[in-house]
């Protein structure tokens, strides 16, 4: 089967550099993918990672280590406007993903 | 590009009744998906369609639910009958070819439905 584990929220301050943990138990898998959604808005897409190592983007990056079953979204230079839901996913099969619960980053002034 | 269009974006019915959600996806993308959120269960994927065939159903939750798409630029989720544990957002995305692990899905602004 298949599972997803991250927090279920974070709390920083403006500027801080805050790191969002996913672990997974999934026999076989095509990638990690990370996504933010917004209070009452659509999940967007931020990063993929089929490798193992860091892809980054700006001020977010992300990680995968397939040996550890492990990845996270790090989140460089926190603005309010990030304070959201984060969710990992994995690419089980060709389009098909199975998301976490998400994490709820909260950015305070 | 107007994004991935889903109408409408709130529903309110009572539980018996016929629900059916529509969504139009990007211009050029060829694989659609249907997902659901809720509280208790997260984002679920209920099915998925390339180039207009439904490819994996799997996650519709039951005989209730039927999901179509007659063409490239058209999908609907139909939930017959509806019942109040159907309450939740459901989401429509879509993606261009094996895009949706390299670029992601493109989601649409979702429709609330809530069943009393």
């Amino acid at each position: 089967g298949q599972s997803l584990e991250q927090p279920s929220e974070v709390t920083a301050v403006e500027g801080a550099i805050v790191q969002i943990n996913c672990t997974y138990q999934t026999s076989g898998f095509y990638g990690l993918s990370w996504y933010q959604q917004h209070d009452g808005g659509a999940p967007t897409f931020l990063s993929y990672n089929a490798l193992d190592g860091l892809e980054e983007t700006g001020r977010f990056s992300s990680f995968l280590s397939r040996s550890d079953s492990y990845g996270y979204l790090l989140l460089q230079e926190l603005q309010m406007k990030d304070s959201a839901s984060y969710f990992c996913a994995v690419v089980l099969s060709w389009g098909k993903f199975q998301f976490g619960a998400g994490t709820q980053v909260v950015v305070t002034p | 590009d107007a994004g991935v269009i889903q109408s409408p974006r709130h529903e309110v019915t009572e539980m018996g009744q016929e629900v059916t959600l529509r969504c139009k996806p990007i211009s050029g993308h060829n694989s659609l998906f249907w997902y659901r959120q809720t509280m208790m269960r997260g984002l679920e994927l209920l099915i998925y369609f390339n180039n207009n065939v439904p490819i994996d159903d799997s996650g519709m939750p039951e005989d209730r639910f039927s999901a179509k798409m007659p063409n490239a630029s058209f999908s609907t989720l139909k939930i017959q009958p509806s019942e109040p544990r159907d309450s939740a957002v459901y989401f429509c995305a879509s993606s261009l070819g094996q895009g949706a692990q390299d670029y992601g899905y493109t989601f649409g602004s979702g429709t609330r439905l809530t069943v009393v």
